[in-house]
C-alpha cells in the first residue's frame, strides 16, 4: 500500500533556526497533510496542501508539493522550543471524490529544538 | 468543541487478556477511525466507520480484534485475547467527512489509550 516516508528521521536544531523535513510517497494522490505529534497535545493536524497547489503557507509553516517527484516539504521557519515534536506526513490510499479517506502515515521525523 | 474523548489512558494487561477501550467522537463527525502506533512509528489504520457501518477494516486482526460503533456515536475497540506485540497507543479520531471542503479531510485526534501487554 502507499505510504509516504519521512526524511530525515531525526533532527536536532537551535531556536531561531529554520527546520525542513521532507516526505516521499509512491501513487498519485489528490492531497499531503502533516501532523505534529508531541506528548501535551497529541496528534494535530498541521496543514493540509491538495494536488493542484505547489505551496502553502499557515503562520511559520510552509508546505510544498511536487507530484512530478512524487514529494512534498514542511519548513518550520524561526522554531521555537514548543515545536518540539514528531511530524508525519499523511497521504490517503485511495483518491476519493470527497468524504472521509483513508490515510497512511510515515514513520515521522522527530525534530528537538533546543532553547 | 469538545474534542475526541478516550478512556482508559493508560492500561496494562497480561498476555491472553481482554481489553477495551471506549472513544467518544466529536459531535457531528460522520467517520471515525482507529489507529495503533507501535513506538517510534506512525499510526496505522485498523478501521474506519462512516456512522455506523464499516468502511474499512482490512488491517484489523479478526481473529483477536473487534471494534463496533453503536448508533454511529461512540465506539469501543475490543482485543481478545492480547499479545504481547499488541502493546501500543491506540488512538481514536474523527472527521466531518463531508463531500468536499479540505474540512473533509481533516481528521482530529484523541489523547491515546497507551496498552502495555506483559
Amino acid at each position: 500500500s502507499q505510504q509516504g516516508e519521512e526524511d530525515p528521521q531525526a533532527l536536532s536544531i537551535q531556536e531561531g533556526e529554520n527546520a525542513t523535513m521532507n516526505c516521499s510517497y509512491k501513487t498519485s494522490i489528490n492531497n499531503l497533510q502533516w501532523y505534529r505529534q508531541n506528548s501535551g497535545r497529541g496528534l494535530v493536524h498541521l496543514i493540509l496542501i491538495r494536488s493542484n497547489e505547489r505551496e502553502k503557507h499557515s503562520g511559520r509553516l510552509r508546505v510544498t508539493l511536487d507530484t512530478s517527484k512524487k514529494s512534498s516539504s514542511l519548513l518550520i521557519t524561526a522554531s521555537r522550543a514548543a515545536d518540539t515534536a514528531s511530524y508525519f506526513c499523511a497521504t490517503p490510499s485511495s483518491i476519493t471524490q470527497g468524504g472521509s479517506e483513508k490515510l497512511v502515515f510515515g514513520k515521522g521525523t522527530k525534530l528537538t529544538v533546543n532553547p | 468543541e469538545a474534542g475526541v474523548a478516550q478512556s482508559p489512558r493508560y492500561k496494562i494487561i497480561e498476555k491472553r487478556q481482554s481489553v477495551a477501550f471506549w472513544c467518544n467522537p466529536i459531535s457531528g463527525h460522520a467517520t471515525l477511525y482507529w489507529y495503533q502506533q507501535i513506538l517510534g512509528q506512525g499510526p496505522k489504520l485498523l478501521i474506519q466507520f462512516q456512522n455506523n457501518g464499516v468502511v474499512d477494516d482490512s488491517q484489523l486482526p479478526k481473529d483477536r480484534f473487534s471494534a463496533e460503533r453503536l448508533k454511529g456515536v461512540d465506539s469501543t475497540l475490543k482485543i481478545q485475547p492480547a499479545k504481547l506485540e499488541d502493546s501500543a497507543v491506540y488512538l481514536c479520531a474523527s472527521s466531518l467527512a463531508l463531500a468536499g471542503g479540505e474540512r473533509a479531510y481533516e481528521q482530529y485526534f484523541g489523547p491515546g489509550t497507551r496498552l502495555t501487554v506483559t
